[in-house]
């Protein structure tokens, strides 16, 4: 299986600030790399597919990058509704894999 | 918009059979890729398997043959079957719509996701 790592698992910013979280991959997935965002009682949202392709409806605030094992979700100028937690996810082999996740809180 | 829903009950009796369903509304299910998923208390998600319409599946091989995911067009549903299920089948189950371009598959619906709990 692809082991998915992802850092940092919390992470404290205030509204405004710029994050970034990294997802490696055991091996190269190519860019078959997504990210999604989860809040409480909520669906889970897809917002990059693709290793940087944005998904219909998403903030450009959202950017993702990489390719092979690294990979990154930036948010640039955090929004309060950003306050979430984020985790990727490879469908580069099965059985597809995720990222432990990545809690953004209020600094 | 395409919906998702879980349904089925919260609570399984160790060794029985865990049965789920899944209803899509506003969305044809004769396409796309049907998808469960699920997350224990304090783990990482992991993904169960899916079907693509009636036609061909995939599953964690962690689960070792007790899974099925089928699709029932008639209803707009598709459904998740574990068997002998334990403590361990405790989580949080999803289901969820994959996409796919030609190297990739994402999922880009999921429904709210139901607790189910085995114990006896």
């Amino acid at each position: 299986d692809i082991q998915m790592t992802q850092s940092p698992s919390f992470l404290s910013a205030a509204v405004g600030d710029r994050v970034t979280i990294t997802c490696r991959a055991s091996q190269s997935i190519s860019t078959a790399l997504n990210w999604y965002q989860v809040k409480p009682g909520k669906p889970p949202r897809l917002l990059i597919f693709a290793g940087d392709r944005l998904e219909s409806g998403v903030s450009s605030r959202f950017r993702g990058s990489g390719w092979g094992t690294e990979f990154t979700l930036t948010v640039t100028g955090l929004h309060s509704e950003d306050f979430a937690t984020y985790f990727c996810h490879q469908s580069h082999s099965v059985p597809w894999t995720f990222g432990q996740g990545t809690n953004v809180e209020v600094k | 918009q395409v919906q998702l829903r879980e349904s089925g009950p919260g609570l399984v009796r160790p060794a029985e059979t865990l049965s789920l369903s899944c209803t899509v509304s506003a969305g044809s299910i004769s396409t796309y890729y049907w998808n469960w998923i699920r997350q224990p208390p304090g783990k990482a998600l992991e993904w169960i398997g899916y079907s693509y319409y009636t036609w061909s599946s995939e599953y964690n091989p962690s689960l070792k043959g007790r899974v099925s995911i089928s699709v029932d067009t008639t209803k707009n549903q598709f459904s998740l079957t574990l068997n002998s299920v334990t403590a361990a089948d405790t989580a949080i189950y999803f289901c969820a719509r994959a996409n796919k371009l030609p190297y990739v598959y994402y999922f880009d619906s999921w429904g709210q996701g139901i607790q189910v709990s085995v114990s006896s």
